[in-house]
């Protein structure tokens, strides 16, 4: 899974606590993403970061907070879990922004399921 | 509102012949068009990205066209492997300062040996 790894793995949380996930890379690559994918509607781009405490917002972000402290770390927090943010997270790579072919190739770690009861 | 659409959730091939996939979208204007490839509990993987301004891509067995006037890309496996079954992605990458992908749902493909 090209030097990305997510920790943990496997998480089952209660209502109303707060979450975190891991993603860190040895790749030295500028662009981090956490996507979750759900039956039926593919991944979806909760935020995402270009740089050391430079991060945006994606598609899905309400309940999400992120922080990137160093090149390779990448957290994911969610501040109190709702039953809705039952997923398998994804985080993915890149190089950097620009039109060059590899710079636009996203890389994934193997995910991390989910369940908030 | 913006859609992508992949043709169907499952695809069923027979060990040899030549499986098509199919990619639409609409209110999207992409610079790039990718496919990845997706195991069950494994995180998706790169196959081919095809430019805006390419017709048709090829690596081995595998080849994207893309039609940016039918919004619409197809990506075929050539004599197909059971090793091929797996989920296929379609992502639509704008052109944009993020590198941000919009995915579609996915077809699984299964090769019947």
């Amino acid at each position: 899974d090209a030097g990305i790894t997510q920790s943990p793995r496997h998480k089952v949380t209660e209502t109303g606590t707060p979450v975190t996930l891991r993603c860190h890379q040895t790749e030295n690559h500028r662009y981090m993403y956490w996507y979750r994918q759900d039956p039926g509607h593919g991944l979806r781009l909760i935020h995402y970061s270009y740089g050391v405490k430079d991060t945006d917002k994606g598609e899905v972000s309400d309940g999400y907070s992120v922080s990137r402290s160093k090149t390779e770390d990448f957290l994911l927090t969610l501040e109190s879990a709702t039953s809705s943010q039952t997923s398998v997270y994804f985080c993915a790579i890149s190089e950097s922004s620009g039109m060059g072919y590899a710079k636009n190739i996203q890389y994934f770690g193997a995910g991390t399921r989910l369940s908030v009861l | 509102s913006q859609k992508i659409e992949q043709n169907s959730e499952a695809l069923n091939i027979q060990e040899g012949k030549t499986a098509t996939l199919t990619c639409n979208y609409t209110n999207y204007s992409p610079a790039y068009l990718q496919w990845y490839r997706q195991d069950p509990g494994r995180g998706p993987v790169f196959l081919l990205l095809i430019r805006e301004n390419e017709k048709e891509k090829r690596k081995e067995r595998l080849k994207v066209t893309f039609d940016t006037t039918l919004k619409q890309s197809l990506f075929h496996i050539t004599a197909s492997q059971p090793a091929d079954s797996a989920t296929y992605l379609c992502a639509l990458m704008v052109q944009t300062g993020a590198n941000n992908l919009f995915f579609g749902t996915g077809t699984r493909l299964t090769v019947i040996p």
